[in-house]
This record gives C-alpha cells, structure tokens and sequence, in this order.
C-alpha cells in the first residue's frame, strides 16, 4: 500500500518550452502534497506544498509563476515548469501524505528526471 | 525550523562490515525521525522510522536507528553490509506544528566493496 506514481519518469524539452509533471497517490487519498527538486550528488530540497482544493505554498526562493502546482484532486497533483531553460534541468521528486493512520508519513514517487536542451 | 547535519558525506565499507551513518538534529520541539535510501535515479524509500516509544527503532533490509534525545542524534547502523547496499542515505526530520515538512541531511554515499 501507499504508493506513489510519477509521470514522466523522464522528459526532454527545448527551453522555452513547458512541460507537466503528474504525481498520483494510488491507494490512499492525498491530503498533501509536496514537490521537492534534487541536483546531481544533493540532497531533496522542498519547492512547495500543497492542499487538495487549495493554492500551494512555495518555499522562499522557490518562482511560484515558474513552478506551477495545482491539486485538484485528492488522487492528483501537477507541477508545471514553465517556460523552461537550461538551468531548470534536475530531479524532481513528489511525495504524498495521507490521513490518519498514514498521516505521519510521506511517500515519495519515483521521480522525474528533466533536461532542458 | 529544524535542520537536520550528516557527519559523514562518504562511507567506504567492505562487504560484510557493519556500518554507520550518522545524523544529528536540532529542533525546538518534539520531532518525528525518518532514515530514506535512494538508489541510482530512483526516489526515495523509507528505511525506519521513530516516532515515539523504544529508542531503537528496527527498519527493513536490516538497518536499525537508535534515536538519543539527549545527544539528538537518530544514527543508522547495519552489522552486515551487502553490495546492494550502495546507495544515497538521507536522514529527514518532520516538525509536525509545520504541517508535516520534512527536512533532510545532505546525505551519505554508502559504497560497499566486495
């Protein structure tokens, strides 16, 4: 139980471009979200949060016009970077908390690798 | 706001040592502890956990953490390492009055040798 699904789990877009992330949370509802972004050799450092229904919370130095994060439903959230440039290439790793009984606990997402060409 | 400080960025051990990772934090309130394993371009997967109750917490794979309030550290250790152990080992704490975050260390590199 408690799983986790990103899609893509890699994706190549030329700068300029958008490009959608989707995390699933698929055997629990997801009451949070949260988006974290990993650089080579780093650790996990958190983008934003987010409530089923509500607008994310970004972490300070964190474009929330960039990184565009909507949770529509508690099953689904989406982090968009827009307008893409080379910079942006990384790691991005969502991970999910549950209600009670799993509300302690986030579990992560296998990832999407980006790179902005 | 806690942070979370992994004394060791690299460990080198032979196959069959035991090995440990350690992890220190600072915090002003009551905190849960987690220790994460990421392999290669994957995500992360949770090894143990504390949360309360007994210090020493048991995870999968063989791992256990023992969380010392006084010291606050919350070290990992496995008596017998195996190759499928190299790996990123990220310890994370979650202040829970901040909804959950979850601040992590900068993670250990764990290479077992044969």
């Amino acid at each position: 139980g408690a799983v986790v699904s990103q899609h893509p789990s890699w994706v190549i877009c030329k700068s300029g471009t958008s490009v959608k992330i989707e995390c699933r949370s698929l055997d629990f509802q997801a009451t949070t979200m949260f988006w974290y972004r990993q650089f080579p050799k780093q650790s996990l450092m958190l983008m934003a949060t987010s409530n089923e229904g509500s607008k994310a919370t970004y972490e300070q130095g964190v474009e929330k016009d960039k990184f565009l994060i909507n949770h529509a439903s508690l099953t689904l959230s989406t982090l968009t970077v827009t307008s893409a440039h080379p910079e942006d290439s990384s790691f991005y790793i969502c991970s999910a908390r549950g209600g009670s009984g799993l509300s302690y606990e986030q579990y992560f997402g296998p990832g999407t690798r980006l790179t902005v060409t | 706001a806690q942070s979370v400080t992994q004394l060791d960025s690299q460990v080198p051990v032979f196959e069959e040592a035991p090995v440990e990772l350690r992890c220190n934090y600072s915090s002003s309130v009551s905190v849960y502890l987690f220790w994460y394993v990421q392999y290669p371009n994957q995500g992360l997967q949770l090894l143990l956990k504390y949360l309360s109750g007994s210090t020493l917490v048991k995870g999968i794979n063989g791992f256990e953490a023992e969380f010392n309030k006084s010291q606050t550290s919350f070290h990992l250790r496995k008596p017998s390492v195996h190759i499928s152990d190299t790996a990123e080992y990220f310890c994370a704490v979650s202040d829970l009055p901040n909804d959950y975050k979850l601040s992590f260390g900068a993670g250990t590199t764990v290479t077992v040798r044969a």
